[in-house]
């Protein structure tokens, strides 16, 4: 069975940070693209970033571009997203997803972010 | 950056058939794109349900034959149909391209659709 659980979510002050972390299982995470997408509630899903097979090719969105920085341990099958300089506008639901042939196939439950006084 | 434009709501009645709109701005060609829609439902992921081109298309796992996807170049738009409905079909539906640099993707706002 394909999981992706996400963690690493909660409550933050602005300019704090966050290391929010996807652990995966059920598929071979070492050869899989991978991608992180924010959701607000009631709004449209957001793509973050993203990662290649070995670590060696990220690609980030300009909203969180030098904020955040996207990574993976493939020996431990986790993918990690570090965020730093946090802002009220980061605040949603993040989710990992893979990416195969262009189709997100695999998604976590997400969690949640909040950044907050 | 390219924005996807999908009404916000849209509603039928179950065995109806419902046609939801994605409209890309007019400097692309929707004939350009694969244009990929997602399910969504309370408290879950989106769900990858299919991908339409002009010259391929493909269904995710299990998904019904009732959903399909189309285009309309004369208006710029890709288009998920889905025949049949069925009351859990009722959920938020999502349209999402590769611009054309393929180093990320854009989502639309989604549609939220009601079957009565």
């Amino acid at each position: 069975e394909v999981q992706l659980v996400e963690s690493g979510g909660g409550l933050v002050q602005p300019g704090g940070s966050l290391r929010l972390s996807c652990a995966a299982s059920g598929f071979t995470f070492r050869t899989s693209w991978m991608h992180w997408v924010r959701q607000v509630p009631g709004k449209g899903p957001v793509w973050v970033s993203r990662i290649n097979t070995d670590g060696s090719i990220t690609t980030y969105a300009d909203s969180v571009k030098g904020r955040f920085t996207i990574s993976r341990d493939n020996a431990k099958n986790t993918l990690y997203l570090q965020m730093n300089s946090l802002r009220a506008e980061d605040t949603a639901l993040y989710y990992c997803a893979r990416v195969e042939y262009g189709i997100y196939d695999y998604w976590g439950q997400g969690t949640l972010v909040t950044v907050s006084s | 950056q390219p924005v996807l434009t999908q009404p916000p709501s849209s509603s039928a009645s179950p065995g109806e058939s419902a046609r939801l709109t994605c409209t890309l701005p007019t400097d692309i060609n929707v004939g350009d794109y694969n244009i990929y829609w997602y399910q969504q439902k309370p408290g879950s992921p989106p769900s990858y349900l299919l991908y339409y081109s002009d010259s391929d298309k493909g269904r995710g796992s299990g998904v019904p034959s009732r959903f399909s996807g189309s285009k309309d170049a004369s208006a710029n738009t890709g288009i998920l149909l889905i025949s049949g409905l069925q009351s859990e079909d009722e959920a938020v539906y999502y349209c999402m391209i590769w611009p054309s640099d393929g180093s990320h993707v854009i989502f639309g706002g989604g549609t939220k659709l009601t079957v009565l």
